[in-house]
C-alpha cells in the first residue's frame, strides 16, 4: 500500500495567486481530514470528509479556503487568493470506518509570499 | 468544542532517564486519546492510544494513562534514547475522529 499520497510537496506561491493542494487517500479509507500547522497554531483540523461527504468545516479559516472530495480516491484544498499567513504544512489524513487511526500523508510545505 | 492542553511546552532529559507529558481535556464526551510523534520534516505518527474505558496502557518502553474524572492523560517514557527526540502531540475526540491535538511536545534527549 503506497499509503496517503499528497501533492505537491512543496509550494511556493506570490500573494492573490490560487493554491490547489491534492491528497489520495489510502484505498478502503473512507474518512479523510485535511489539517494545517503551524508554528504558532499547532496543527488544526480545517475540515474532515465521510464517503465524500463534508462532515464538519468549522475549522476552515475563511471563505478563501475551500475543499471537495469529488471520489473516494481524490480531495483537494483550494485557497484564492491566497495570503503570507497561509504560509503553512497542510496535511492529509485518512482513517477506516471501525479503526481509530488516523494516517498522515507527507504533507505540503506551502509559501505564499 | 473540545479544548486540549498539553504541558511543558518542550521537555530536555538525559538518555537513559524518563519523559513524561501531560495534557488535559475539557469535553466529558471526548472518549479517544492518541499519541502521534513527529519528527523534523516528516508526519506525525501514532505511537500509543488509549479509549475511555481502560485507565492504563503500555507499550514496550511508552505508557499512557487516563484519568476521566480529572480529565486529563499522560504519556510516559522510560529509558529515553537520543532518538526518542521529537515533538509528541497528544489529541482528544468523540468516537475516535474529529482529532482536537494539543500544541505540542519538543523533546530533546541528550547523550
Amino acid at each position: 500500500d503506497a499509503g496517503v499520497i499528497q501533492s505537491p510537496r512543496h509550494e511556493v506561491t506570490e500573494m492573490g495567486q490560487e493554491v490547489t493542494l491534492r491528497c489520495k487517500p489510502i484505498s478502503g479509507h473512507d474518512y479523510l481530514f485535511w489539517y494545517r500547522q503551524t508554528m504558532m497554531r499547532g496543527l488544526e483540523l480545517l475540515i474532515y470528509f465521510n464517503n465524500n461527504v463534508p462532515i464538519d468545516d468549522s475549522g476552515m479559516p475563511e471563505d478563501r479556503f475551500s475543499a471537495k472530495m469529488p471520489n473516494a480516491s481524490f480531495s483537494t484544498l483550494k485557497i484564492q487568493p491566497s495570503e503570507p499567513r497561509d504560509s503553512a504544512v497542510y496535511f492529509c489524513a485518512t482513517q477506516r470506518t471501525g479503526a481509530y487511526e488516523q494516517y498522515f500523508g507527507p504533507g505540503t510545505r506551502l509559501t505564499v509570499t | 468544542g473540545e479544548n486540549v492542553e498539553q504541558h511543558p511546552s518542550t521537555l530536555s532529559v538525559q538518555e537513559g532517564d524518563s519523559a513524561v507529558i501531560k495534557c488535559t481535556y475539557s469535553d466529558s464526551a471526548s472518549n479517544y486519546f492518541p499519541w502521534y510523534k513527529q519528527e523534523l520534516g516528516k508526519r506525525p505518527q501514532l505511537i500509543i492510544d488509549i479509549r475511555s474505558n481502560v485507565g492504563e496502557k503500555k507499550d514496550q518502553r511508552i505508557a499512557v494513562t487516563l484519568n476521566k474524572t480529572a480529565k486529563h492523560f499522560s504519556l510516559h517514557i522510560t529509558e529515553t534514547q537520543p532518538e526518542d527526540s521529537a515533538v509528541y502531540f497528544c489529541a482528544a475526540a468523540n468516537s475516535g475522529y474529529a482529532l482536537n491535538f494539543g500544541k505540542g511536545t519538543s523533546l530533546l534527549v541528550t547523550p
